[in-house]
């Protein structure tokens, strides 16, 4: 059982559309983390927040914007994307120091048309 | 971080063990090897890790050659849920308040057979 969820698990937007991934962890882990996965391509990370202050932007377009009101929650605010766009958005949360053990969300499968 | 290759794909039967190996021959001494599954459409998973000594836990045994060059991850008995991606990452295990920055590879892509 995942101490870490994500709502909503499917999503289909326009790409004028605006909505939001919801990211809670159960944990009492003190950072989380934004992944996107591409079809056949690795899991790349997005975006880091430790200790609630955001610590990693790995070029991510502006049109994903983060937001992390408290060590528990994480939310992927999302506006004007792309159909290149359309990926499995996964949400880890770890304790740190230690961040390198884990715990993934069941992710969302994210369509852009 | 020391750069790691797998095997794109291996087979095991149900029953079995699978043993997945890892090189990573240029880690360096104080890296660590972490190991995660995938299951299809399902957020990664960790399994174990370790430094230099084999472990063991529930899900799998971790064993490390003395030189630490390589490594390999053991599924005692296989079973059909096993079927996933593996994925084996060498990292220095972040200290003070710094978090873990993980870099996934293909992995390799167990089936587990009835």
């Amino acid at each position: 059982e995942t101490g870490v969820t994500q709502t909503p698990r499917h999503l289909v937007m326009g790409m004028t559309n605006k909505k939001s991934l919801k990211c809670e962890q159960h944990l009492g882990h003190n950072a989380m983390y934004w992944y996107k996965q591409s079809a056949k391509k690795p899991l790349e990370l997005m975006f880091v927040y430790s200790l609630e202050e955001r610590v990693e932007n790995n070029s991510v377009p502006s049109r994903f914007s983060p937001e992390c009101p408290n060590s528990s929650h994480l939310f992927l605010h999302l506006h004007t994307l792309q159909p290149e766009d359309s990926a499995l958005y996964l949400c880890a949360s770890s304790q740190v120091p230690g961040g390198e053990t884990q715990y993934f969300g069941p992710g969302t499968r994210l369509l852009v048309l | 971080d020391a750069k790691t290759t797998q095997p794109p794909s291996m087979d095991c039967a149900e029953g079995r063990a699978a043993n997945l190996p890892c090189n990573h021959s240029t880690i360096s001494g104080n890296e660590y090897v972490y190991w995660y599954r995938q299951i299809h459409s399902q957020g990664p998973q960790y399994i174990i890790h370790g430094l230099k000594n084999n472990e063991t836990n529930e899900m799998a045994s971790l064993i490390i050659t003395e030189d630490r060059k390589s490594s390999t991850l053991i599924l005692p008995h296989a079973t059909l849920r096993d079927t996933a991606v593996y994925y084996c990452i060498v990292r220095v295990r972040a200290g003070g308040t710094s978090y873990g920055k993980l870099t996934f590879g293909q992995g390799t892509i167990l089936t587990v057979h009835p």
